[in-house]
């Protein structure tokens, strides 16, 4: 069975601040990447996708996440982070034929102003 | 996209009693599901309820103790019975939308206190 590992638990910036959270999967087949954010109080929002085509996918509110097939990754990245974007970050991948995603246990993201 | 509401958005229940939650899709949709998220973890997934035939559940979850309902293509219930602390979580309903490059959209969740 597949895995996603998102290894920063807890990540801590001042506004400005770049951004970037690491996701790993563990499948060597097709795969579609998704990031979710969960904003305090909020329910989970689709923040992007990859199914196919350009690796660089951008999404809602400045994010962008790179597919590398080669390292098996999907980070999610930010130029500058604001305070709005204190979140809970969820990367999920879904492998060919499953509908169903697995999740990684997400990032804590705390954007101090 | 979908718009998912639930029903309740909270509650605190004593040992031993069954909630029921209501999950309400606003558009017609093939396969709903219920995942569970615990503080700190990420989201677990309990069972598929597809309209018209049995849930199929996770490894982990029976129906005896998380019985589902998908009366139509728009709703869907998921019952936590004779509850116990470690089902003190929060509980989604999500379903899946667009075909072939399809994704999952999130309801806003249950919490549950189980004391």
């Amino acid at each position: 069975a597949q895995s996603v590992s998102q290894h920063n638990h807890h990540v801590i910036l001042s506004e400005a601040a770049s951004l970037e959270l690491g996701c790993n999967y563990s499948y060597g087949g097709t795969v579609n990447l998704f990031w979710y954010v969960q904003y305090p109080g909020q329910h989970l929002q689709l923040l992007l996708k990859y199914f196919s085509g350009d690796p660089l996918v951008k999404g809602i509110k400045g994010f962008e996440a790179e597919f590398i097939k080669s390292k098996f990754s999907f980070n999610l990245r930010k130029p500058s982070v604001q305070w709005s974007d204190t979140a809970e970050y969820f990367c999920a991948v879904r492998t060919g034929g499953s509908y169903i995603p697995t999740f990684g246990r997400g990032t804590s993201l705390i954007v101090h102003p | 996209s979908a718009v998912i509401s639930q029903k309740p958005s909270r509650d605190i229940c004593q040992r031993g009693t069954s909630l029921t939650i209501q999950c309400q899709v606003d558009s017609q949709v093939t396969m709903m599901f219920w995942y569970r998220q615990q503080p700190g973890q990420s989201l677990t997934l309990i069972a598929t309820a597809n309209q018209g035939s049995e849930a199929t559940y996770e490894s982990g979850f029976v129906i005896d103790k998380f019985p589902i309902s998908r009366p139509n293509l728009t709703f869907s219930t998921l019952t936590v019975s004779n509850m116990s602390p470690e089902d003190s979580s929060i509980y989604l309903c999500s379903v899946a939308v667009g075909g072939s490059t399809d994704t999952q959209y999130f309801g806003p969740g249950t919490r549950l206190t189980v004391l």
